[in-house]
Order: structure tokens, then sequence, then C-alpha cells
């Protein structure tokens, strides 16, 4: 079964330059999240999504980050414009709607701004 | 909101002893505790997780502990191998799959 995949891996950009990420979660996989991970810590949530719609977005800074989910598949996280405090692993999981909890990562995609 | 504490922040260990990871957790609510193993540039992989209706959850070197009253749970792994170096994270969410909240992460190295 194949996992969570997530690209680019790696992007450097200056400051106040936008980035986007991609995600393709797990077949089948209803629920959505993307987590930031900065350096050192543990990851925490940006924002989840159940199919295409949003289910808890209060920890993403919405002045200059974004995501959708159009399809109810893949997902875009997009920072603009970005800030050196941006800097971290950009962690996209999933996991089925109904049943367990357990959800899987992806690789993560890592983001230094400069 | 939830609030996960875990300790220590780095444990040595030589090959062979076992290691011990403790987290403490803020919501009586929270009844999913999984526990995440990430290696030097990879996305956190679950190694085992236990559920508030269980006490005790064992697989092969691992086992994971919950007290529900004392809000802790605990990771035991034995026979510790050098490929169990890496970085463990615990988390706890509510049901069905809302949000994980993660400890600050124990490094873990297992010494020859």
């Amino acid at each position: 079964e194949a996992g969570v995949a997530q690209s680019p891996r790696y992007k450097i950009i200056e400051k106040r330059q936008s980035v986007a990420f991609w995600c393709n979660p797990i077949s089948g996989h209803a629920t959505l999240y993307w987590y930031q991970q900065i350096l050192g810590q543990g990851p925490k949530l940006l924002i989840q999504f159940q199919n295409n719609g949003v289910v808890d977005d209060s920890q993403l800074p919405k002045d200059r980050f974004s995501a959708e989910r159009l399809k109810g598949v893949d997902s875009t996280l997009k920072i603009q414009p970005a800030k050196l405090e941006d800097s971290a692993v950009y962690l996209c999981a999933s996991s089925l709607a109904s049943g367990g909890n357990t959800i899987y990562f992806g690789e993560g995609s890592w983001l230094t701004v400069v | 909101g939830e609030n996960v504490e875990q300790h220590p922040s780095t444990l040595s260990v030589q090959e062979g002893d076992s290691a011990v990871i403790k987290c403490t957790y803020s919501d009586s609510a929270s009844n999913y505790f999984p526990w995440y193993k990430q290696e030097l540039g990879k996305g956190p992989q679950l190694i085992i997780d236990i559920r508030s209706n269980v006490g005790e959850k064992k697989d092969q070197r691992i086992a994971v502990t919950l007290n529900k009253t004392a809000k802790h749970f605990s990771l035991h792994i034995t026979e510790t191998q050098p490929e169990d170096s890496a970085v463990y994270f615990c988390a706890a969410s509510g049901v069905p799959a809302s949000k994980l909240t993660f400890g600050t992460g124990t490094r873990l190295q297992v010494t020859l």
C-alpha cells in the first residue's frame, strides 16, 4: 500500500517569497492533516480536512498560510509571503474518516527561508 | 486545549538495556495515545498506540502503559538495539480522527 506522498522534499526561498507544498494521502483516507514541525519540536497541527471540508484550522496563520483540498483527495499548502520563522518541516498526514484514529505521516517537505 | 509533556528530552542507553519514556497529558477527555518514531530526515512513523479502555499493550520489544487516573502513559523498549536510535514522540487525541497533540520528543541513543 502506498504511503502519504509529498513534494517537493526540499525548498529554499527568500523571505517574502511564496511556496506551495503538495500532498497525496493514502488511498481511501478521508481525513488529511498538515502539520508544522520546527527543528527540535514536536509536530503542530496547522489544518485538518474531512474530505474537502475544513474541520480545524485554528492554528493556521491565515494572513500568510492557505490550504485547499478541492476534490477531497490531494491537498496543497501555500505560504505567501514567507517569513524566516516559517523555516520548518511541513508534514502531511492522513487517516480513515471512521473507525480508528491511526494517523500516517508522509516524509515531509523541508522549507528553509533565508 | 490538550497539553502533552514528555520526559526525558534525551536518553542514552547501552545496547541490550531497557529504555523508558514518560508522558503526561492534561485533557481527561483524551482517549487515544500513539507513539511515533522519527529518524533523521523522515516523517514520524507509528510504532504502537493504546486506547483508553486498555491499560497496557505490547508488541515484541515495545510496550506502552496507560494510567488514566494519573493522566500519564509510558513507552518501554526492551533489549534495545542500535537501530532503535531515533527521536520518539508521544501524542494524545480524542475520537474520531481528531487532531494529535504531540510531546516535545525524546532523543534516544543506543550505544554499543
